[in-house]
């Protein structure tokens, strides 16, 4: 059975950093393009960043652009997200959810989720 | 980027009901469009994928239609279990832009 389980979420000030991870079992996870998914309070889905499966490619939506980064480590099975500089607008459930086929593309299993507050 | 547009932004129909959510691209995506099922307090579930087909235990009560701009989402006769907000999404390439949703909502 997939499963992703995200942590790392929590009560942040604004302008601070914050790493996120997706643990991953139940599929060969180094086979597996993985992509990060947010949605603040009462909104829709926002694509945040999508990793390929090797590493080598990483895409970022433009409003972390410049603030985050997406790694993996296939070692481990754990997907990670770092965001710097965090603002208010980064509040959000981030979900982990693995890709079909290429990074970015469809996602057929998703994790339940880690929020993350931006305030002071 | 290329922006994807949802309508309508929320429906109520009556048990039975047909019902078809609209989802149109900025530019041509061909058919790389994906549906999303998101349940009130859940996790989003994947519906349909390539516009059209219907991911494995998806009820056949849902179909996906459409290519290069225009895509729909239809429910053949909704079912109170339908209730939920549902998204699309482009990958042809990133950024995969979501729609805003529809929300559907049962008389």
């Amino acid at each position: 059975e997939v499963q992703l389980l995200e942590s790392g979420g929590g009560l942040v000030q604004p302008g601070e950093s914050l790493r996120l991870s997706c643990a991953a079992s139940g599929f060969t996870f180094s086979n597996e393009p993985m992509s990060w998914v947010r949605q603040a309070p009462g909104k829709g889905l926002e694509w945040v960043s999508s990793i390929s499966v090797s590493g080598s490619a990483m895409y970022y939506a433009d409003s972390v652009k410049g603030r985050a980064a997406i790694s993996r480590d296939n070692s481990k099975n754990i997907l990670y997200l770092q965001i710097n500089r965090l603002r208010a607008e980064d509040t959000a459930i981030y979900y982990c959810a693995k890709d079909v086929y290429g990074a970015g593309s469809y996602s057929d299993y998703w994790g339940q989720g880690t929020l993350v507050t931006v305030s002071s | 980027d290329i922006q994807m547009t949802q309508s309508p932004s929320s429906l109520s129909a009556s048990v039975g009901d047909r019902v078809t959510v609209t989802c149109r691209a900025s530019q041509d995506i061909s058919n790389y469009l994906a549906w999303y099922q998101q349940k009130p307090g859940k996790v989003p579930k994947l519906l349909i994928y390539g516009a059209s087909t219907l991911q494995t235990g998806v009820p056949s009560r849902f179909s996906g239609s459409g290519s290069g701009t225009d895509f729909t989402l239809t429910i053949s006769s909704l079912q109170p279990d339908d209730v939920a907000t549902y998204y699309c999404q482009k990958y042809n390439g990133p950024p995969s832009t979501f729609g805003q949703g529809t929300k559907v909502e049962v008389k």
